[in-house]
């Protein structure tokens, strides 16, 4: 089991720029989780979605974060423009229905 | 919705003493109880789970205890190693809901050689 697996490990970009974090859940999960981790605010569930489908977006802090699901093994979550606050390690995790959630190692994104 | 309060936030211990992390939540329909351990600069991983049907679970040093009735649960940690510093989070979930995990806000434990 090769786990939930995130790409870049690491983003330093420019203020302005777009960010787009990648994820690839455990196979056979049908759920998908994007948390983001700061010190000030500790880890915050942005979205879910289950069997590709947005459940709950009450965590994405405003218009310039988006997320997508285009398929059971692969999900996207774009920040479209990036500021500076947005620097934090996000995380994406993935469970089967009434299991336990496996996080992936995490992108630390850095907004210059 | 529900909550979850985690205390203490820091926590230091000596090497060989026992530590103690305690969590409250508010829904009282949670039913699962994860405990994660998150290591510097690393990915939360789970270490020990419970149900709301058990009282309490053991791995090896690490157990976790339930109070169904207070809402309670707690993970304890005995002879403690350097190796188990890190930051502990609590989680209360609902089985048959959204899969849904509410986390605590951490506890940072230092155990000291």
């Amino acid at each position: 089991d090769a786990g939930v697996i995130q790409s870049p490990r690491h983003e330093v970009t420019e203020m302005g720029q777009e960010v787009t974090l990648r994820c690839k859940p455990i196979s056979g999960h049908d759920y998908l989780f994007w948390y983001r981790q700061t010190m000030m605010r500790g880890l915050e569930l942005l979205i879910y979605f289950n069997n590709n489908v947005p459940i709950d977006d009450s965590g994405m802090p405003e218009d310039r974060f988006s997320a997508k699901m285009p398929n059971a093994s692969f999900s996207t979550l774009k920040i479209q423009p990036s500021e500076p606050r947005d620097s934090a390690v996000y995380f994406c995790a993935s469970s089967g229905q009434n299991q336990p959630q496996h996080f992936g190692d995490g992108t630390r994104l850095s907004i210059l | 919705g529900e909550n979850v309060e985690q205390h203490p936030s820091t926590l230091s211990v000596q090497e060989g003493d026992s530590a103690v992390i305690k969590c409250t939540y508010s829904d009282s329909a949670s039913n699962y109880f994860p405990w994660y351990k998150q290591e510097l600069g690393k990915r939360p991983q789970l270490i020990i789970d419970i149900r709301s049907n058990v009282g309490e679970k053991k791995d090896q040093r690490i157990a976790v205890t339930l109070n169904k009735t207070a809402k309670h649960f707690s993970l304890h940690i005995t002879e403690t190693q350097p190796e188990d510093s890190a930051v502990y989070f609590c989680a209360a979930f609902l089985f048959g809901g959204y899969n849904k995990l509410i986390f605590g806000a951490g506890t940072r434990l230092a155990v000291h050689p």
